[in-house]
């Protein structure tokens, strides 16, 4: 069975910090591109972030976040991150970690056929 | 990026009833549309991929089609189970889009 299972999210100040984390189990996680996902309070949902499969020498970024977020993956440890950076009060949201289903024309192309249940990050002084 | 719009934001209906949810793309995403479905406080689950392929254990009354930039996601016969609220994304690209959403009500 698969799971996704984020952690790190919490309370931080505007301009602050924070690390996301994501324990993977139940596929072979490196041969998976992987993304993070976030909803803000009664919104949609908004893509923020791809690594690709492998070594994940390859990552897309939203232009909300770019330069301030950076996304990486340890294959050793079934692990995905997401450090943000220079958060604002737009930036609150349940963020979901999510595992690529497939993809159209090449990878990063992804659609998402499983989710973590999401970790609330607040943004607030 | 592509923009998706989807029609209508809320729909009121009935268990038995037909339903038709509507997402259009500003440019054309051939059939690289996926559809989701959330339930308050819970991840979106996956529907159908590729506009119209049900993911395994989907129930098949749901359906999904495509027409050039519009794209429909169709329950058939709605199911007490089936209120929730529906998402399209598209991934024709890199920078991946979902729409707005639509939330299925009890009439």
């Amino acid at each position: 069975e698969v799971q996704l299972l984020e952690s790190g999210g919490g309370l931080v100040q505007p301009g602050g910090s924070l690390r996301l984390s994501c324990e993977v189990s139940g596929f072979t996680f490196r041969s998976y591109g992987m993304s993070w996902v976030r909803q803000a309070p009664g919104k949609g949902l908004e893509w923020v972030s791809t690594i690709v499969s492998g070594t994940g020498g390859r990552t897309q970024y939203a232009d909300s976040v770019k330069g301030r977020f950076t996304i990486s993956r340890d294959n050793s440890k079934n692990t995905l991150s997401l450090q943000m950076n220079s958060l604002g009060a737009d930036d609150t949201a349940v963020y979901f970690c999510v595992k690529a289903g497939g993809y159209s024309n090449g990878p990063g192309m992804y659609y998402f056929d499983s989710w973590g249940q999401g970790t609330l990050v607040t943004v607030s002084s | 990026d592509i923009q998706m719009t989807q029609s209508p934001s809320t729909l009121s209906a009935s268990v038995g009833d037909r339903v038709t949810i509507t997402c259009r793309a500003s440019q054309t995403i051939t059939t690289w549309l996926a559809w989701y479905q959330q339930k308050p406080g819970k991840a979106p689950k996956f529907l159908i991929s590729k506009a119209s392929s049900l993911e395994n254990g989907v129930p098949s009354r749901f359906s999904g089609s495509a027409s050039g930039t519009e794209f429909t996601l169709t329950i058939s016969s709605l199911q007490p189970d089936d209120f929730a609220t529906y998402h399209c994304q598209q991934y024709n690209d890199y920078s991946l889009t979902f729409g707005g959403g639509t939330k299925v009500e009890i009439k």
